[in-house]
């Protein structure tokens, strides 16, 4: 069955330490996203792509980064820079950018991110 | 620039009864309007869309949605309520055009009573 995942389901990480939430997708579509959700906060846009090697900032970047070598992964980091990590993640993906057509988000089942 | 309301945190109602959540958005035209719902702990699936057309959309697990122009709203209803409805449940709009992705509302949260 074609869909996203995202691995691992929950991470642990020290204060100061960069880490990589993955996120893979086999349903070949073009554009994938990251979001951030906190509580009482719906989901707030991270980075978006819409090809591979393109990349876009959304509305809170800062303290994260994205790379997109291959249609089907993109991968966030989060850096020691991100003053408040601890966050639940969700990556997703559309067969092209929602704005241009029938082409809703499908999402992947979420990374839980808890810095100490 | 866009946004999404969902004035409701929380909803309780009980098995059997009639839902309906509210959305508000702000927009200069007509947006694409999406609702999802979420479980605890996993991702969001989508009930519905609306693009175009005719403004009463159906969706997955009986639930419908109404688009009022008039009113900037997009409200979720379902005429029956089941206890496997419990979740949360987030309203989110895109601009026609726009290559950037959704902006959603701050949610609202059922709980369902037996």
């Amino acid at each position: 069955d074609g869909g996203i995942t995202q691995s691992p389901k929950y991470l642990f990480r020290k204060e100061g330490q960069n880490v990589t939430l993955s996120c893979e997708q086999n349903l070949n579509h073009d554009a994938m996203y990251w979001y951030r959700q906190d509580p009482g906060q719906g989901l707030r846009l991270i980075y978006y792509s819409q090809i591979v090697n393109d990349f876009q900032k959304g509305d809170i970047a800062e303290g994260y980064s994205v790379s997109r070598e291959k249609k089907e992964s993109f991968p966030l980091t989060v850096t020691s820079a991100q003053k408040n990590p601890t966050a639940f993640y969700l990556c997703a993906s559309s067969t092209r950018p929602t704005g241009t057509g029938n082409s809703p988000l499908h999402f992947g089942n979420g990374t839980r991110l808890t810095v100490t | 620039a866009q946004s999404v309301t969902q004035p409701d945190i929380h909803i309780t109602v009980s098995e059997g009864a009639s839902l309906e959540l509210r959305c508000n958005y702000s927009y200069g035209a007509t947006p694409y309007l999406f609702w999802y719902v979420q479980s605890p702990g996993q991702g969001l699936q989508l009930l519905l869309k609306y693009f175009s057309g005719d403004t009463l959309v159906q969706g997955i697990k009986g639930f419908e949605a109404e688009f009022k122009r008039s009113q900037s709203s997009f409200n979720l209803r379902k005429p029956s309520v089941h206890w496997s409805d419990a979740a949360e449940y987030f309203c989110a709009v895109a601009s026609p055009g726009s290559a950037r992705q959704l902006t959603f509302g701050s949610g609202t949260q059922l709980t369902v009573l037996p």
